[in-house]
């Protein structure tokens, strides 16, 4: 079955806790992105990535970071989580075109105390 | 800046009815495209659109892409309560940028 999964789907963690948000996917997809989902707000892209070891920021990168060492895995990384980063945060993947998201990962609820 | 603004931001009908949504941009994309999300659940991708004035059809989904490819409209026939959930659009060009979505409710 073609997904994107994300780890994990709940956290809660303390203000400047290192933490890491896997992302994988298992359709060999090239163009892989996070974003956030807030109130108000809409889903907003943080990073995306075109291919392996090929990564840009995108609408609100600040306080976040990703890799892309292998096709298939995309991890987002908060080196000094704060509050202002608790959100909903998705993962998506598609084909080659970097505008056309074809699947997202079932979300994960970061909680930032 | 919002580029694309989605309207309403709400609306609650009853079982049956025919609604529109509508996202508007002042900026040409070259496709769009609409997911749905259910709570807690990652956007589904319903469609995508590329061509201007293209018509697609998804059962009782119709969706339009503006000829100015500027401008989407989602409409759903007889819509039921498994159609509840939020509508978003996603304009492309070298990126993907979202709307903030309408809320769909529909009521049994």
């Amino acid at each position: 079955e073609a997904q994107v999964t994300q780890n994990p789907r709940y956290l809660i963690t303390v203000t400047g806790k290192k933490l890491t948000v896997t992302c994988s996917q298992n359709m060999n997809h090239e163009y892989m992105s996070w974003y956030r989902q807030d109130p108000g707000l809409g889903l907003r892209q943080i990073y995306y990535s075109m291919n392996v070891e090929v990564t840009d920021k995108g609408d609100v990168p600040e306080g976040y970071k990703v890799s892309r060492k292998e096709k298939r895995n995309f991890p987002l990384i908060l080196e000094s989580p704060s509050p202002n980063q608790t959100s909903l945060y998705f993962c998506a993947s598609s084909l080659g075109d970097a505008g056309r998201v074809a699947f997202f990962g079932q979300g994960t609820r970061l909680t930032v105390v | 800046t919002q580029l694309l603004k989605q309207s309403p931001q709400f609306l609650s009908i009853q079982e049956g009815e025919n609604l529109t949504v509508y996202c508007n941009s002042s900026s040409v994309f070259s496709s769009l495209q609409w997911y749905r999300q259910e709570p807690g659940e990652g956007p589904v991708l319903l469609v995508t659109v590329v061509t201007g004035g293209e018509v697609k059809k998804l059962k009782r989904l119709t969706f339009q892409f503006g000829d100015a490819r500027k401008d989407s409209s989602l409409h759903i026939t007889a819509a039921q309560p498994g159609d509840t959930g939020l509508y978003l659009c996603g304009g492309s060009n070298y990126k993907l940028t979202f709307g903030k979505g309408t809320l769909l409710t529909v009521n049994p």
